[in-house]
Formats: C-alpha cells, structure tokens, sequence
C-alpha cells in the first residue's frame, strides 16, 4: 500500500523568503511518480512540480525544486522568493503500481500563508 | 487549450435527493479520474477510467454512486440518494494515461453540500 505524509498542517513564510514544504512517502514499488499540487481558495488543483522516482537529478519548474531523497523516501517542495499568491494548500501526490493498477495517493496537505 | 471543465460549481440538496456532476476532460487525456474531497483532506480516488472502460472503481460506494464515460469523452457522477456525509468537493481529472510519470489536470470542482 501506498501512503503520503505531509506533517505541516500550517506554514507561514515572508514575502521574497523560501520555504520548504515537507513530505515523506511509503511504497513498496520501485517505479514510481511523485507529484505537487497547489489548491488556491477557488478548489482548482495547480500541478506544480513532478519527479520520477528513477530521475537522478531534483526536478526544478521557475520557483519551485523538488528536493528528493530517494533513501529518506523523502520529497520536499522548496519555493524560492514566495509571492503573495502563493498562499494556497499544497499536496504532495504520488501514483505508483499497486494490484496492477497505477493508484494516485494524496497527502492531507499543507496550507502556506505568505505575508507582507 | 481548453482544461477539464466540471459543472456545476456549486450544488445544494436535500439528503435523499439525487445530484449529478459533470466533467469534460482534456481532449485527447485517454485517463479520467474523479475524486473526492472532504473538508482539510486530499482528494480520494473514487473510480478512474481507461477511455470508456472503468477499471478502478473499488473505492466507489457503488450502492449509491454510479458513473460513466460515454464514447470515452465526458462523463458524470451521480449519487442517489444523497446522504449528509456526501457533502464535500469532487474534483474530476484527466491524463494522457495511467503511467506513473504522467501528471494529472484538475477541473475546479463541483461543491456538493447536502442539507
């Protein structure tokens, strides 16, 4: 069985500052996708970020890097210079191969506040 | 491009009434998902189509809930009767296809709150 743990139920962060999201995951496959999602207050799920699980270098997209640590089964959303915008709740996702059918697991999420 | 489009935003109704959500998804995604949000989780897999085929569907309460994906295009979810606990978001999305590198795009939800 597949399980994601994102610990942080809050986080606040400074406008401009970077902030590291954390997220832990549990999986007996070796082939593996990780996801990020951003759920702003309007509900819409924002794909952020993916990274596979046999990628060897840190997916990066504009401001955000995945810091993955493949032995730690680990796979933290870092945000570089946060943006008011970027208040939202964030998932950590991942889809892996269970009972021969690829199931998506989300995380119960994190919500980040950026302030002024 | 267009994204997945879900309607309609919101829905109120009276517990053992029928609801019906709807969901366009990317076109050309093969792969459509819908989910279930409750109030401070992550989405939860309800059934996941593979074109018109259904081949995930063990978390679907299958007494009350049915879906389907016509020509493996749109498709709806329908809860009859409602119960209060029904109440949450339902996310519907879509993928080019199953495999675990393929990234998922989201609709916005249908609101679903039962009085």
């Amino acid at each position: 069985a597949q399980k994601i743990t994102q610990t942080q139920p809050g986080m606040f962060v400074q406008e401009k500052e970077a902030v590291t999201l954390d997220c832990t995951y549990d999986t007996s496959d070796q082939s593996y996708g990780l996801f990020w999602y951003k759920q702003p207050s309007s509900g819409e799920m924002i794909f952020l970020i993916y990274q596979g699980s046999y990628d060897e270098q840190n997916a990066t997209e504009g401001r955000y890097s995945l810091n993955f640590q493949k032995a730690r089964k680990s796979a933290n959303l870092v945000i570089s210079a946060s943006q008011l915008g970027d208040s939202a709740m964030y998932f950590c996702a991942m889809r892996g191969l269970s009972g021969g059918s690829y199931i998506p697991t989300f995380g119960r999420g994190t919500s980040l506040i950026v302030h002024p | 491009e267009a994204g997945v489009v879900q309607s309609p935003r919101y829905k109120i109704i009276e517990k053992k009434q029928p609801v019906a959500f709807w969901c366009n998804p990317i076109s050309g995604h093969n792969t459509l998902y819908w989910y279930r949000q409750n109030l401070g989780q992550g989405p939860e897999l309800l059934i996941r189509y593979e074109n018109e085929e259904a081949v995930d569907d063990s978390q679907l309460p299958k007494d009350r809930f049915s879906a389907e994906r016509l020509k493996g295009v749109d498709s709806t979810l329908k809860i009859q009767p409602a119960e209060l606990g029904d109440s949450a978001v339902y996310l519907c999305a879509s993928s080019l296809d199953p495999g675990v590198y393929t990234e998922a795009f989201f609709g916005q939800g249908t609101r679903l709150t039962v009085v």
